[in-house]
């Protein structure tokens, strides 16, 4: 009940399209969806996040969409550039407990 | 304002030996991770601090590892007679609410 599923394990994309990750919960106590956006060598930086009252939120070419019902979570890219090329993380939390239960991760390739 | 910093950002080390990892959180987050991530692999939680409550040690491996934070501020991760399979980045994340900001992540090989 804890996991969070996310697919693909990779992603290649040409320029100017656009990347979706997908990605799944059980445990319906979640409040809190974040992605976060992983560069060789480096951190991850949190990039978006959402909380299940709204539906959808975007923030430049970066949307999440968010389906309660099916609890399911997705980050989508718009005109997708060669540096958007990293991996990318979901994860959930709940506001009783901080810790972030994370995805397996996403390496997406966009293609000049 | 300064963000997560760790050190050493590389370290090698011989196998059998000990190492200590620095973790220098945001000012004012309370609670502190620690994750292991392998090459090409996700993250793999080890230890929560938050506040001054008892730390949830669930994810370390092994005895091996241990951790400490004195109150909100600077966190050490050891390990000790470190193994070949101890060789990944070590990511220390701190927050003060959902939203975890990582460090740049100590690089740790063991020869």
């Amino acid at each position: 009940q804890q996991q969070v599923k996310q697919s693909p394990q990779s992603l290649i994309v040409q320029k100017g399209g656009i990347s979706i990750i997908n990605c799944a919960y059980e445990n319906t106590a979640f409040d809190y969806f974040p992605w976060y956006q992983q560069f060789p060598g480096k951190g991850p930086a949190l990039l978006i996040a959402i909380r299940p009252d709204v539906s959808e939120k975007k923030e430049g070419r970066f949307t999440i969409s968010f389906n309660k019902s099916a609890k399911q979570f997705s980050l989508h890219i718009m005109d997708s550039q060669p540096g958007d090329s990293a991996t990318y993380f979901c994860a959930a939390s709940k506001r009783s407990n901080y810790q972030l239960i994370w995805g397996a991760g996403t390496k997406l390739i966009i293609k000049p | 304002g300064a963000g997560v910093s760790q050190s050493p950002s590389n370290k090698v080390t011989e196998k059998g030996k000990d190492v200590e990892l620095r973790c220098d959180p945001i000012s004012g987050h309370t609670a502190l991770y620690w994750y292991r991530q392998r090459l090409g692999q996700g993250l793999e939680f080890l230890i929560y601090f938050q506040g001054n409550s008892a730390p949830d040690k669930s994810g370390l491996p092994s005895d091996r590892f241990s951790a400490e934070r004195t109150g909100e501020s600077v966190s050490t991760l050891t390990i000790q007679r470190t193994q070949q399979e101890d060789s990944a980045v070590y990511l220390c994340a701190s927050s003060s609410w959902q939203e975890q900001y990582f460090g740049p992540g100590t690089r740790l090989t063991v020869t």
